[in-house]
């Protein structure tokens, strides 16, 4: 198993430019979360997925949208990069809140310009 | 707004020392704590999760739940430089989909 795996590890976007952050996981799990980290800061959920065709916002949300069409995937939709989006984010999965673990992924590193 | 909050950092300790690392949360109702390992640059790995007052021990780790005080505490025995690491604890919150909330982390570095 793969587990979680996020592209691309690094970007560089200019201001009011659009990219995808990719999330995909092989492990069948029905929960998947996006956070974003700041320097020094803890995560910060901006979306989060209880199955397919189901997601919900969190913490952070203003800036970002989600589709969840399959099981797999979880793609993060950045429109009108700023600035203030300038962050870390990782991917997060999960069976279901029976389970004790949210099993990341490797991280986007994502700058703004 | 829910929170947990962690002790500010860095702590320092020497190699072989007992590194003690603290988290307070604001809602009661939380259950579940769990304590995450971040090194430098990397994505973070569960330690330990507990959701029985009291302590939970695996291996040089020990977790403490004290629920009447919302207070949960990891304690590192016998520190090694490889548990130099920013340590989060996050508390989970059934209400909103199980959703993690994330203290800010506590960096540790323990000194050869």
């Amino acid at each position: 198993n793969a587990g979680v795996t996020q592209t691309p590890k690094f970007r560089i976007l200019k201001i009011g430019q659009s990219m995808t952050l990719q999330c995909t996981q092989d492990m069948n799990h029905n929960y998947m979360y996006w956070y974003r980290q700041d320097p020094g800061m803890g995560l910060k959920l901006i979306y989060y997925s209880v199955g397919a065709g189901i997601t919900d916002k969190g913490e952070v949300p203003n800036g970002y949208n989600v589709s969840r069409s399959t099981t797999e995937d979880f793609p993060l939709r950045l429109e009108l990069a700023a600035p203030s989006q300038t962050s870390v984010y990782f991917c997060a999965s999960e069976p279901g809140l029976a389970g004790n673990e949210q099993f990341f992924g490797p991280g986007t590193r994502l700058t703004v310009l | 707004q829910k929170e947990v909050e962690q002790n500010s950092g860095p702590l320092s300790v020497p190699e072989g020392a007992i590194a003690s690392l603290n988290c307070t949360y604001s809602d009661r109702g939380s259950q579940s704590f769990f304590w995450y390992r971040q090194y430098s640059g990397k994505s973070p790995e569960l330690i330990m999760f507990i959701y029985s007052n009291g302590d939970k021990e695996d291996g040089r780790f020990t977790a403490q739940l004290n629920k009447a005080s919302q207070y949960v505490s990891l304690l590192i025995r016998d520190s090694q430089p490889s548990d130099s690491a920013t340590y989060l604890c996050a508390a989970r919150d059934y209400n909103q989909g199980g959703k993690l909330i994330f203290g800010q982390g506590t960096e540790l570095s323990v000194k050869p």
